[in-house]
């Protein structure tokens, strides 16, 4: 079966300092991988997709960026948080062929001091 | 892209049947109709997708009319543990087009 996996869990950083969180996905090839945020209460805003190795679609603009340096392996960077940053940051996958159902993470709890 | 309207809360008590309705009325011609669950601090869970006409799993059924303009999430005897946001999803499931998550229906169970 598959399975998809975010870390950490939890995070405290200071502004201005750089970010790098993972996403792994097992039991599926050439997924889809997503990168969402969502603030306090407040539905999910995607940030980036990608349909293949080094293919990554931004949504909406920011200090972030996404890589997929695997098939199964996204990464989302950031080289100076700010306070704005902060968040619920969210992975999922979906089907190759499809964006739905799509499957996701446990999250990190992104706080910037 | 199919924007959705949702009721922002509700409110129902354990052993209830609680209905959940999405409006969407710009749906296209290809677009799939999807629900999923999201409890604090977790991702959202798949629940259900459909086309039209109803649909039925072993936690959930969705009735879509005719129009698809609307759709509508039947959660049979909720529990205390159906307390969560529930989102409603529509889009071309053959494509990696954008999906936009509302703020979704923020569902409150009382014993």
């Amino acid at each position: 079966s598959q399975t998809i996996h975010q870390w950490p869990a939890t995070l405290v950083q200071p502004v201005g300092s750089p970010l790098s969180l993972e996403c792994t996905v097992e039991g599926t090839s050439n997924p889809n991988l997503y990168w969402y945020r969502q603030a306090a209460g407040r539905g999910l805003q995607l940030l980036f997709y990608s349909v293949g190795i080094g293919q990554i679609s931004s949504e909406v603009p920011q200090n972030l960026s996404a890589s997929r340096p695997q098939d199964r392996q996204f990464i989302l960077s950031s080289k100076k948080l700010l306070l704005s940053d902060s968040g619920f940051y969210l992975c999922a996958w979906s089907a190759s062929l499809g964006d739905q159902p799509q499957h996701f993470g446990d999250g990190t709890r992104l706080s910037i001091l | 892209l199919a924007k959705t309207t949702q009721p922002i809360s509700m409110d129902s008590y354990e052993g209830q049947e609680v209905n959940i309705t999405c409006s969407h009325n710009n749906i296209a011609t290809n677009d799939y109709i999807t629900w999923y669950q999201q409890f604090p601090s977790q991702g959202p869970r798949f629940i259900i997708q459909g086309y039209k006409t109803k649909v039925t799993n072993e936690v959930a059924s969705l009735f879509i009319p005719a129009d698809r303009k609307s759709s509508t999430l039947s959660l049979p005897r909720v529990s205390l543990s159906d307390t969560a946001v529930y989102y409603c999803l529509v889009g071309d499931l053959s494509s990696a087009s954008k999906i936009i998550f509302g703020s979704g229906t923020r569902l409150s169970i009382r014993p």
